[in-house]
């Protein structure tokens, strides 16, 4: 099953340290997009790239977040010098085109817990 | 500002018995809206894509309807295996999906 992939699965970091998410988009999918789920709050969108451009970062914090999806190789949602309210699950999408009617498949998320 | 609300936050039914989750949206440039499920510790599964007013799709025991202000889910007979939170989301002019909070439904046996 070529869907999205995501790792790890779950990430545990101190405050301070840095944190790096990873996610393969589905097969022929060149449109990768992040979202955040806090504890007991719905899905947010954080940044939507194309192979090495990104297009809408609106919904990324100015600080300490930055996204990349490189020519090669998965994408990356980096947080540095994280604090406990970074604590969420992570979600990455992919779709084929870039028409908003196309849906955006999702993988299972990175779950991240800062102690 | 783009607002997807969902009705109710939590739905519990018997086995067998139908009901209707309810998706109202303001979203600029509102072009298409989505329904995913998601399952606890899963990531959102693609359900449906409706575009226009009138529009319904159908899988299995769920049925989605769009009219110009509202999208309905309507689950018929429903078993167990059903238990999800349903999520509806609108893209704006951007790429970006607008969600709900999500309707919580447990379906008991």
């Amino acid at each position: 099953n070529a869907g999205v992939m995501q790792n790890p699965r779950h990430l545990v970091r101190r405050r301070g340290q840095e944190a790096r998410l990873r996610c393969s988009p589905m097969k022929g999918h060149s449109h990768v997009y992040w979202y955040r789920q806090l504890p007991e709050e719905g899905l947010k969108f954080m940044v939507y790239l194309q192979k090495e451009n990104i297009i809408d970062e609106s919904g990324m914090p100015k600080e300490r977040f930055s996204a990349e999806f490189p020519k090669e190789g998965p994408s990356i949602l980096r947080i540095q010098q994280v604090v406990r309210g970074d604590s969420a699950a992570y979600f990455c999408a992919s779709s084929p085109t870039s028409q908003p009617g196309s849906p955006q498949h999702f993988g299972d998320g990175t779950r991240l817990s800062i102690l | 500002e783009d607002q997807v609300t969902q009705s109710p936050e939590a739905l519990r039914l018997q086995e067998g018995e139908s009901s209707s989750l309810n998706c109202s949206y303001t979203v600029s440039g509102l072009r298409g809206l989505f329904w995913y499920r998601q399952d606890p510790g899963k990531g959102p599964e693609f359900l449906f894509t409706l575009y226009s007013a009138g529009e319904e799709k159908e899988k299995e025991r769920l049925k989605a309807t769009l009219t110009k202000k509202e999208s309905f889910l309507h689950i018929t007979a429903p078993k167990p295996e059903d238990s999800a939170t349903y999520l509806c989301a609108g893209p704006g002019s951007a790429r970006q999906l607008t969600f709900g909070s999500g309707t919580q439904l447990t379906v008991l046996p």
